[in-house]
């Protein structure tokens, strides 16, 4: 699977937005953009994923760039809930790995 | 609804003994997924069912590890003998698809994970 760039942690002041950024530069025409997150002492849990469109769902939004080789993860009003580790995995439709390839992911920080 | 859920939560063993973790997956769902959670570490992925059959088991990282799923629903990984590295979290994801043509789309549902420590 094409391999995610994504910055080790990022602080973030309660109640305002959060960008979070993942560089894919290797990433084939067929690779789906996933974006997970793991709270403190529990599984992974699914956020939204895009291919080639920028996606909203009632947890995040998922910006896209044009050339699809990076992405930002934007969470528009962060609550203390929110600090995890954020996973961004690319995800290959059909063939390849059947399992999801966690890279070290970003620690988000939220500031109360 | 009813999500994954894995048992024993925590298990305490001594080195040598076997092990069997438990994966109760969402019902309906094709694909089976178990990963394990070293302290400090990322998730490492080790088998994929789909429905019963384990297309690649290459990802166990031992012959002392083996996974089985019946009736297309609960899985069991196994640990023989086990080791003080084999301390981890493991986690058992499942979901809808799995390998398909649109398995590009299918989202995982991970379960709360069994904490295994080998004393």
């Amino acid at each position: 699977d094409a391999k995610t760039t994504q910055p080790n942690s990022m602080e973030s002041n309660e109640e305002e937005p959060v960008h979070l950024p993942c560089n894919h530069s290797t990433i084939s025409g067929t690779d789906y953009i996933h974006w997970y997150r793991q709270l403190p002492s529990q599984g992974p849990e699914y956020v939204i994923h895009g291919l080639t469109s920028n996606v909203n769902n009632r947890m995040a939004s998922l910006a896209i760039a044009e050339d699809r080789k990076s992405s930002t993860l934007i969470l528009h009003r962060a609550t203390l809930r929110d600090a995890a580790v954020y996973y961004c995995i690319l995800k290959v439709a059909g063939g390849g790995a059947d399992g999801l390839t966690f890279g070290k992911g970003t620690h988000l920080i939220i500031q109360p | 609804g009813a999500g994954v859920s894995q048992s024993p939560s925590n298990k305490v063993t001594e080195k040598g003994k076997d092990v069997e973790l438990r994966c109760d997956p969402i019902s309906g769902h094709t694909a089976l997924y178990w990963y394990r959670q070293s302290l400090g570490q990322g998730l490492e992925f080790l088998i994929y069912f789909q429905g019963n059959s384990a297309p690649d088991k290459s990802g166990l990282p031992s012959d002392r590890f083996s996974a089985e799923r019946t009736g297309g629903s609960v899985s069991t990984l196994t640990i023989q003998r086990t080791q003080q590295e084999d301390s981890a979290v493991y986690l058992c994801a499942s979901s809808l698809i799995g390998r398909s043509l649109q398995g590009g789309t299918d989202t995982q549902y991970f379960g709360p994970g069994t904490r295994l420590t080998v004393l």
